[in-house]
């Protein structure tokens, strides 16, 4: 069995200021970790996610995360927060090696609303 | 941008009635997901498919049934909708040999349910 826990339901940061969202996981297996933005109204997008390899990955908008298998955590940062980052962010797992009836099976963190103030 | 339409996006019904949602692709994608978002559960999933006809149950999926007739089409129906299930429903499609092997899922905008 799989879990996501987000620290946090809200984050306020000013604009310019550093954003972190904090993730932690549980996993059985090796898992694969993904984190996805929500813009109000609208479906989730990709940022950026952890396979194998190298720990630190890079995203879209300037969002990075890194995978700490000892601290089962995956957290995600962002050095200079801009007003056009106000969004819902999705932290969720799944296992690396998928069968045919668990692939893609996501679970999802309950998510954190990041607010940017001037 | 991934082709996934998700309809009605927007739909208020009231107790007791049946309600289908559907969900389109034109990514030709083997694997469909129905997720429902409500505050402070983020995402959880409904039902899925792996396949024309192979659907399977999530960790949510009393009160909903599924179907997969053509690769393309994914519906939701709630038989007797209840206060419940207002949420938004999310569709989700994804396959193995698009991404890698990564189990990147890819979303529609969703649909936005109130039963009254």
């Amino acid at each position: 069995a799989q879990s996501v826990t987000q620290l946090g339901s809200h984050v306020s940061v000013s604009e310019g200021a550093l954003v972190l969202l904090r993730c932690n996981y549980s996993s059985s297996v090796p898992p694969y970790l993904f984190w996805y933005v929500q813009y109000p109204n609208q479906g989730l997008q990709l940022l950026l996610k952890y396979t194998t390899g190298a720990t630190l990955v890079k995203g879209i908008n300037g969002f990075e995360a890194e995978f700490k298998k000892s601290e089962t955590s995956f957290h995600l940062t962002k050095p200079s927060a801009h007003m056009s980052d106000a969004a819902e962010y999705f932290c969720a797992v799944t296992r690396r090696e998928g069968t045919t009836d668990s692939w893609g099976k996501l679970q999802f963190g309950a998510g954190t609303q990041v607010v940017v103030t001037p | 941008d991934a082709g996934i339409t998700q309809s009605p996006r927007h739909k208020v019904t009231e107790t007791g009635t049946p309600v289908t949602l559907r969900c389109h692709q034109t990514e030709n994608h083997r694997y469909m997901y129905w997720y429902r978002q409500d505050p402070g559960h983020g995402l959880r999933l409904i039902h899925y498919s792996y396949g024309v006809k192979d659907t399977d149950k999530g960790e949510v999926s009393d009160g909903y049934s599924v179907s997969r007739s053509k690769t393309e089409d994914f519906l939701l129906t709630l038989e007797s909708a209840t206060s419940s299930q207002t949420s938004v429903y999310f569709c989700a499609i994804s396959d193995p040999s698009g991404q890698g092997n990564t189990g990147e899922l890819f979303f529609g905008e969703g649909s936005r349910l109130t039963v009254l």
